[in-house]
């Protein structure tokens, strides 16, 4: 068990309105992930972070935010949700210490999103 | 840049039978090579990894070898049950880039009792 949590796991949303999906951990890990999972598209990468306050964009960031206030928490936020948007969205962290000997990540259960 | 190619799916296959998926990779250096697993309903768990040539993870009867002249790491089991249904990912951590992983597409597999 990872100790991540993402909420919420399941979410149905109308064009226009903003969303959040907040990722939970209970390690206190510095590096956390943002991907959506498309099919025909793998695992893309939204947004990371490697601290608090300190995040930074991934090859699909347009139309996400995010935030790190907390080490624990990290937050992706939808401004204006589109259709495009409806994803399976994973939160992912990484733990210290791998050096050189790989990149090892973990992943939340997953938040179902649907904008209609 | 850095890319992975694995083998399109879906694959199916009866109970105890042999697995291959394959997974081909173009990077520079010596990356770190993973196989990742998604049950249903799940988030990815990682099956197994490889840190340098001829290395071979294994995991739950899984094994994949790290072939620097082949530029591959396909993943292999000789007899596979149906809880092996899943969706196989193969990915990349470029060498000395340790906070990136390059994702294959995914392979669905379904195995028939």
């Amino acid at each position: 068990d990872a100790g991540i949590t993402q909420s919420p796991r399941h979410k149905v949303t109308e064009t226009g309105t903003p969303v959040t999906l907040r990722c939970h951990q209970t390690e206190n890990h510095r590096y956390m992930y943002w991907y959506r999972q498309d099919p025909g598209h793998g695992l893309r990468l939204i947004h990371y972070s490697y601290g608090v306050k300190d995040t930074d964009k991934g090859e699909v960031s347009d139309g996400y935010s995010v935030s790190r206030s907390k080490t624990e928490d990290f937050l992706l936020t939808l401004e204006s949700a589109t259709s495009s948007q409806t994803s399976v969205y994973f939160c992912a962290i990484r733990p210290p210490g791998q050096g050189t000997s790989g990149n090892t990540i973990y992943f939340g259960e997953g938040s179902w999103l649907t904008v209609v | 840049g850095d890319s992975v190619t694995q083998m399109e799916g879906p694959v199916t296959l009866s109970e105890e039978a042999f697995l291959t998926i394959n997974c081909t990779y173009t990077a520079t250096g010596y990356p770190s090579l993973f196989w990742y697993v998604q049950y249903p309903g799940e988030g990815l768990q990682l099956l197994l990894k490889a840190t340098k040539a001829d290395d071979k993870g294994s995991n739950k009867g899984f094994e994949a070898t790290y072939r620097k002249e082949t530029t591959s790491f396909h993943l292999e089991k000789g007899s596979v049950q149906v809880s092996d249904s899943a969706v196989y990912f193969c990915a990349l951590s470029p060498a000395g880039n340790n906070r990136k992983l390059i994702w294959g597409l995914g392979t669905s597999l379904a195995v028939n009792p």
